[in-house]
């Protein structure tokens, strides 16, 4: 089993639904919690980043973290076309310990 | 400022040579990762290099693979005699690695086809 599992999709939603993409983890240690964009044939580019339990918003995009349940979600409101791309979530137990990644998810956003 | 810059973007070689992958990570960033992401995977850790601290090497797949850091800035990964399986992006990343987890900042790739 997998440190992180995140389902890769792809998911296909129609313009301005509600996106909730999702990432399970095993280990309890892990506290910092980030959110990886990356469009096609780029890198990847930071979009959320969240300490420990709880909600970030930051425009359109929310982050949750549920550390009962080992379970991040981040929700995107009003979906664009533009926000088609692959997630990738990333956990890590602190500065001194390597980021753990997803496979990611790969979403479409239907015009 | 310039972000993380990766050299070719694009590379075709044939089944045995050798290639080379140069990254230019941002000034001031003290790590710096290389990631080796296949067709719809996510990212495989490869190497981890921290300032003048002994890289962490635990992720090259085989001793095909081996990377070096000069001056602390430029890293140049290297691939002896590629082979079929060793087609992928190469991404690197590098980070201030701060108090916290690590913001990693990427590169565009370089995307490796073996024939």
């Amino acid at each position: 089993q997998k440190e992180v599992e995140q389902d890769p999709g792809p998911l296909s939603v129609p313009e301005g639904a509600i996106v909730s993409l999702n990432c399970t983890y095993s280990n309890s240690a892990f506290q910092y919690f980030m959110w990886y964009r990356q469009y096609s044939r780029k890198g990847p580019e930071l979009l959320m980043y969240t300490y420990s339990s709880g909600n970030k918003e930051d425009g359109r995009f929310t982050a949750q973290v549920d550390k009962s349940s080992k379970y991040i979600s981040l929700f995107i409101r009003d979906s664009q076309p533009s926000d088609s791309a692959t997630y990738l979530c990333a956990m890590s137990e602190g500065s001194n310990y390597q980021l753990i990644w997803g496979a990611g998810t790969k979403l479409i956003i239907k015009p | 400022g310039a972000g993380v810059s990766q050299s070719p973007s694009n590379k075709v070689t044939e089944k045995g040579k050798d290639v080379e992958l140069r990254c230019d990570p941002i000034s001031g960033h003290t790590a710096l990762y290389w990631y080796r992401q296949s067709l719809g995977q996510g990212l495989e850790f490869l190497i981890y290099f921290q300032g003048n601290s002994a890289p962490d090497k635990s992720g090259l797949p085989s001793d095909r693979f081996s990377a070096e850091r000069t001056g602390g800035s430029v890293s140049t990964l290297t691939i002896q005699r590629t082979q079929q399986e060793d087609s992928a992006v190469y991404l690197c990343a590098s980070s201030l690695l701060r108090e916290g987890a690590d913001t990693q900042y990427f590169g565009p790739g370089t995307r490796l086809t073996v024939l």
